[in-house]
């Protein structure tokens, strides 16, 4: 069985610039949730979602979006990127229950310079 | 908001040695789940705990959630190289809506 692809693995951006990234979950999990993880916040989680239906928002700005396509696919973007935005993003995928572990993708680094 | 609060965030130590890390949170927590991350690689789901007072064991390694569920430890006996990374505690909460302390980091010398 694959595990959770995220693509790209690393990508390098101007202050300005927006980027999507693209996560694709496990085959039959419908739950997919990304997360920041930053030397000095850890992982801070984003938004979770399920079904095409984004279920659970963390406390980040509205330049943080994403969506979630009917194969369960999904994409997070970042508008008007700025420095602090570099990082690892983590996406998440969980099958189906209640309260099930996630599995992670390798994630993409992001620079913003 | 919720919080999860991770201990110690750095722990060194020698091969063989034992190593504990713990999770507080301010309010009770559903289920706690651990992961562990290597270095340059993603968090990989280890146990979930959900009854109070639970303990359960993986070889080396043995998870606890306490009594009143707002806190839980990950003790690893006898250290080894393989085990160098960082661990987290993540509380499940509403499904997808995952806090994770800070994690400890552990470096073991060989």
């Amino acid at each position: 069985k694959a595990g959770v692809t995220q693509t790209p693995r690393y990508l390098i951006k101007t202050r300005g610039q927006q980027v999507t990234l693209s996560c694709s979950p496990i085959s039959g999990h419908r739950s997919v949730s990304w997360y920041q993880q930053t030397p000095g916040q850890g992982l801070q989680f984003l938004f979770e979602y399920f079904s095409e239906t984004q279920r659970n928002k963390g406390n980040f700005p509205g330049r943080f979006s994403g969506r979630q396509f009917s194969n369960s696919r999904s994409e997070m973007n970042v508008s008007t990127l700025e420095l602090g935005d570099s990082a690892l993003y983590l996406c998440a995928s969980s099958p189906p229950g209640l309260n099930t572990e996630a599995f992670f993708g390798q994630g993409t680094r992001l620079t913003v310079v | 908001g919720q919080q999860v609060m991770q201990i110690p965030q750095y722990q060194h130590v020698q091969e063989g040695e034992d190593f504990t890390t713990y999770c507080n949170s301010s309010t009770t927590l559903s289920n706690i789940q651990w992961y562990k991350q290597r270095p340059g690689g993603h968090p990989v789901f280890l146990i979930q705990l959900v009854k109070s007072g639970e303990v359960k064991k993986q070889k080396r390694l043995t998870f606890q959630f306490g009594e009143a569920k707002k806190n839980s430890s990950l003790h690893i006996t006898a250290t080894q190289t393989t085990d160098v990374g960082t661990y987290f505690c993540m509380n499940g909460g509403s499904q997808g809506n995952l806090i994770f302390g800070k994690g400890t980091k552990l470096s073991v010398k060989p």
